[in-house]
């Protein structure tokens, strides 16, 4: 079974439309990042928690929201989705005080 | 000026060769260092990480880190064409709680 899980793996959705992706982990880590990524830009931050109270935004938080329900559960929301935000999105997870961080398969969303 | 930055590519090198990819990074207080593989289409993957000056070799991957000239560097020798991907630099800035990522290069081992 896999460490770090995300649910849907692609979705296509209408802008405007509210879209929630979702991150499961069974490694026991207490810190969670959600990222996207897209063509020569590499992978920027979108939100991080360090545990289930602590919520930071990224580099790029506008128009995206997260929940972290529990320790291994980490959700990503946008609330009216545009164009721009099609992308891959990547959940990943560590320890706390490491940095090696390990990520999941990824979520492939297309706004139209 | 980007935080991280590396050369986006494509290097490309013949089969059995040893592949240089380069990062640098703006923060001269930054303390550790990752190299990530990441397959088209794939989630990135760990290589290597590197806290201090110097070389640090995992088979046929050497990490290299010049904190004094603030790069990173990644050596693959014998590459393979299994080594094709883009490879991604992140770098635990001073004072930031996560990793930053440069824009990744990308590596073609030509057969």
């Amino acid at each position: 079974d896999a460490d770090v899980t995300q649910t849907p793996r692609n979705r296509i959705t209408k802008t405007g439309k509210r879209i929630m992706l979702e991150c499961s982990q069974t490694k026991g880590h207490d810190r969670m990042y959600w990222y996207r990524q897209d063509p020569g830009l590499g992978l920027r931050l979108i939100y991080y928690s360090f545990d289930v109270k602590d919520i930071n935004k990224g580099e790029i938080s506008d128009g995206y929201s997260v929940s972290r329900q529990a320790q291994a559960k980490f959700s990503l929301s946008l609330e009216s989705a545009i164009p721009n935000q099609t992308a891959l999105y990547f959940c990943a997870t560590s320890v706390a005080g490491g940095n090696e961080q390990f990520f999941g398969p990824g979520t492939r969303l297309t706004v139209l | 000026q980007k935080e991280v930055e590396q050369n986006s590519g494509p290097l490309s090198v013949p089969e059995g060769a040893i592949a240089s990819l380069n990062c640098t990074y703006s923060d001269r207080g930054s303390q550790s260092f990752f190299w990530y593989r990441q397959y088209s289409g794939k989630s990135p993957e760990l290589i290597m990480f590197i806290y201090s000056n110097g070389d640090k070799e995992d088979g046929r991957f050497t990490a290299q880190l010049n904190k004094a000239s603030q790069y990173v560097s990644l050596l693959i020798r014998d590459s393979q064409p299994s080594d094709s991907a883009t490879y991604l630099c992140a770098v635990a800035l001073a004072g930031r709680r996560a990793l930053t990522f440069g824009s990744g290069t990308r590596l073609q081992v030509q057969p």
